[in-house]
């Protein structure tokens, strides 16, 4: 079964918009990971994210864990052609460093 | 550059070959993973390994074999793979324990034929 829900599963985004990406877990999180794909390549760390109501940012992205710790949100500030890509977030739901991820969300950027 | 290489990073094999993927990493790291990417599909962790010995195994078939001689090296031995077994195979390390970053290395494309 799904543990990881993604939404949406794929985004295009006017450049210079701004744009949210969710992830929901049904269990409590230890941990929850961001990551970016390039198509068919290996994942690139964004964050992470482990106290409830934790929220990081790095340059024009910014990440939220609620207080429940069982969604995080990724937010992107006016969007760059470098920001496209697939995102996609793991969890360790049970505190022993086995990542498991959800589908991902593509994101496009149009000029 | 993450500091994880993946060699091939491309392979078609048919059905009836035996090919090896290899993974190594010199970030210090002691647990190493292989996961699969499919399409379509999320990420799906295969094995892990924490300090050579594996801690893990998502009932993976038997014709995926891993090997980890050393905390540097992981390799996925194949043999007699099915062509529903095309994919993008990632391997990653971290260090062990909860909250580690994991680094991965920028996956082998596999197409069975």
């Amino acid at each position: 079964s799904q543990e990881l829900e993604q939404s949406p599963q794929s985004l295009i985004v006017q450049e210079g918009k701004n744009l949210t990406i969710n992830c929901t877990s049904s269990k409590t999180l230890y941990g929850l990971y961001w990551y970016k794909q390039k198509y068919g390549e290996g994942l690139i760390f964004l964050m992470m994210l482990q106290k409830g109501g934790e929220e990081k940012s790095h340059e024009k992205i910014t990440a939220k864990l609620d207080e429940k710790k069982q969604q995080s949100s990724l937010h992107i500030t006016a969007s760059q052609p470098s920001h496209a890509g697939i995102y996609l977030c793991g969890a360790d739901k049970a505190g022993n460093e086995k990542l498991t991820f959800g589908t991902g969300t593509r994101l496009t950027i149009i000029p | 550059e993450t500091g994880v290489t993946q060699t091939p990073r491309h392979l078609v094999m048919g059905m009836t070959n035996k090919k090896s993927l290899k993974c190594e990493q010199h970030l210090g790291h002691n647990a190493m993973y292989w996961y699969k990417q499919s399409a379509k599909k999320p990420l799906e962790l295969m094995f892990v390994y924490n300090f050579k010995e594996q801690t893990e195994n998502n009932s993976v078939p038997s014709r995926f074999s891993p090997e980890c001689p050393n905390s540097s090296h992981l390799f996925l031995h194949l043999h007699t793979l099915q062509p529903e077994d095309s994919a993008l195979y990632l391997c990653a390390s971290s260090q062990a324990g909860p909250g580690a970053e994991a680094f991965f290395g920028q996956g082998t494309r596999l197409t069975v034929v």
